[in-house]
């Protein structure tokens, strides 16, 4: 069984593109998040969400929008994609408090031509 | 800024040899470290932590080593195995007020 699961895996699309990334996990976690490893590997946190509700907003364009329907599924929605979009993107969870052993999701590759 | 730095991109090492991974902070405030371990076209999987209040941690072939004084942690595994060649990511938090910071990665190559 997949902890932590995200589709696509890959995504290949245009400039100005609108598309989604989905996330679920069944490990009964409250808090999610998504994270973004750019070209440099650096892994940096976007978002993260806790009982559907957001508690961290990184310094991310509004074009990014997290949705999470219920505490098991946190989405990730882009507008107008760019070219420095491209990144891998890593969805995770844990449970609230301290230490946050963050479990992830195998990455969505997104490329943006 | 980079809170969190781990200066050697990739290490290789022989099999059944020590590995040792470095990684070194700048922020005070960190009080929880833990490294991640990624293999190609997966997500990274928690590996092993350290509390600030102690001073090493051990799990089985994984021991985290913390200098606060310096700033530094390491990681070591013994014996290496080629099951170990991965991407390790060192974080660094202070106590949920902060997100996770990540290093760049090290790559570790374990050569049989």
């Amino acid at each position: 069984d997949t902890a932590v699961s995200q589709t696509p895996k890959y995504l290949v699309t245009q400039m100005g593109n609108d598309k989604s990334i989905k996330c679920e996990q069944n490990l009964g976690h409250d808090t999610m998040y998504w994270y973004k490893q750019d070209s440099k590997k650096f892994l940096k946190i976007m978002f993260s969400y806790n009982n559907k509700e957001l508690i961290i907003n990184e310094t991310v364009p509004n074009r990014f929008s997290p949705k999470s329907p219920d505490k098991a599924h946190l989405n990730l929605h882009i507008n107008s994609l760019e070219l420095g979009d491209s990144a891998v993107y890593f969805c995770a969870s844990s449970r609230r408090g301290t230490p946050q052993e963050q479990f992830f999701g195998p990455g969505t590759r997104l490329t943006v031509l | 800024d980079q809170q969190v730095k781990q200066n050697s991109p990739s290490l290789s090492v022989q099999e059944g040899r020590i590995s040792i991974l470095n990684c070194d902070y700048t922020n005070s405030m960190f009080d929880y470290f833990l490294w991640y371990k990624k293999y190609p076209a997966e997500g990274p999987t928690f590996l092993i932590s350290i509390s600030s209040i102690k001073d090493k941690n051990e799990d089985g072939r994984f021991t985290v080593f913390l200098n606060k004084s310096a700033k530094h942690l390491s990681l070591h595994i013994v014996p290496s195995q080629p099951g170990d060649s991965a991407v390790y990511f060192c974080a660094a938090e202070n106590s949920g007020n902060t997100p996770l910071v990540f290093g760049k990665g090290t790559r570790l190559s374990v050569i049989a």
